[in-house]
């Protein structure tokens, strides 16, 4: 079984649209957990934590689910400039000191 | 911005020959990282450091070495490059606290010939 598993996509969405993405991954020990954003040919970057509680950040929700070992991402009226891959990643280990895991990332698309 | 630099940007190289990546943090973060991104994959950990001079391998470490001698550089080596060693290379630091996420460079995009 893949660490961390995600749909590669691509979801082509309209503009105004809501769009969900789920992530799971393999290690129930996993300690925190991470959305990113990648633009083509950019580096990754942090979209936001996810933490048990679930946590929202404007157009952004994310939650966890500990118990089936998934992570979602909604995003709200989506806009043009959402348009990128968005990567499920995963510290496995507390502090994780020897790296994370990533998804492969979901291709998002955005239309006008 | 989390202050971190990568060179050289982009590199062409041929098979065989010796090639070193620099990576560069401004804000004295103790844990670095080195990633390769390649198609149908995700982010792969190929070494971290911890300390300098503390290094240890991560998934994909054959074919590649790393020194850090100074707080603010993690370098990169490959000895012998090959073929299967052309991919784009991120950089990273940890933060030190909260959900010790990582921030990326901007990548170098080294192909072998």
């Amino acid at each position: 079984r893949k660490e961390v598993e995600q749909d590669p996509g691509p979801f082509n969405v309209p503009e105004g649209a809501t769009v969900a993405f789920n992530c799971t991954y393999s290690n129930s020990a996993s300690q925190s957990f991470f959305w990113y954003r990648q633009d083509c040919r950019k580096e990754p970057k942090l979209l936001m934590s996810v933490y048990s509680s679930g946590n929202e950040d404007g157009r952004f929700t994310a939650q966890l689910n500990r118990a089936s070992q998934y992570i979602s991402l909604l995003i709200r009226d989506s806009k043009l400039s959402d348009s990128a891959t968005y990567l499920c990643v995963v510290n496995m280990r507390r502090g994780g000191a020897d790296g994370l895991t990533f998804g492969k990332g979901t291709h998002l698309i955005i239309q006008p | 911005d989390a202050g971190i630099t990568q060179s050289p940007r982009h590199k062409v190289t041929e098979t065989g020959t010796p090639v070193t990546l620099r990576c560069h943090q401004t804000e004295n973060h103790r844990y670095m990282y080195w990633y390769r991104q390649d198609p149908g994959h995700g982010l792969r950990l190929i070494h971290y450091s911890y300390g300098v001079k503390d290094t240890d391998k991560g998934e994909v470490s054959d074919g590649y070495s790393v020194s850090r001698s100074k707080t603010e550089d993690f370098l990169l080596t490959l000895e012998s490059a090959t073929s299967s060693q052309t991919s784009v290379y991120f950089c990273a630091i940890r933060a030190s606290s909260g959900q010790y996420e990582q921030y990326f460079g901007p990548g170098t995009r080294l192909t072998v010939t």
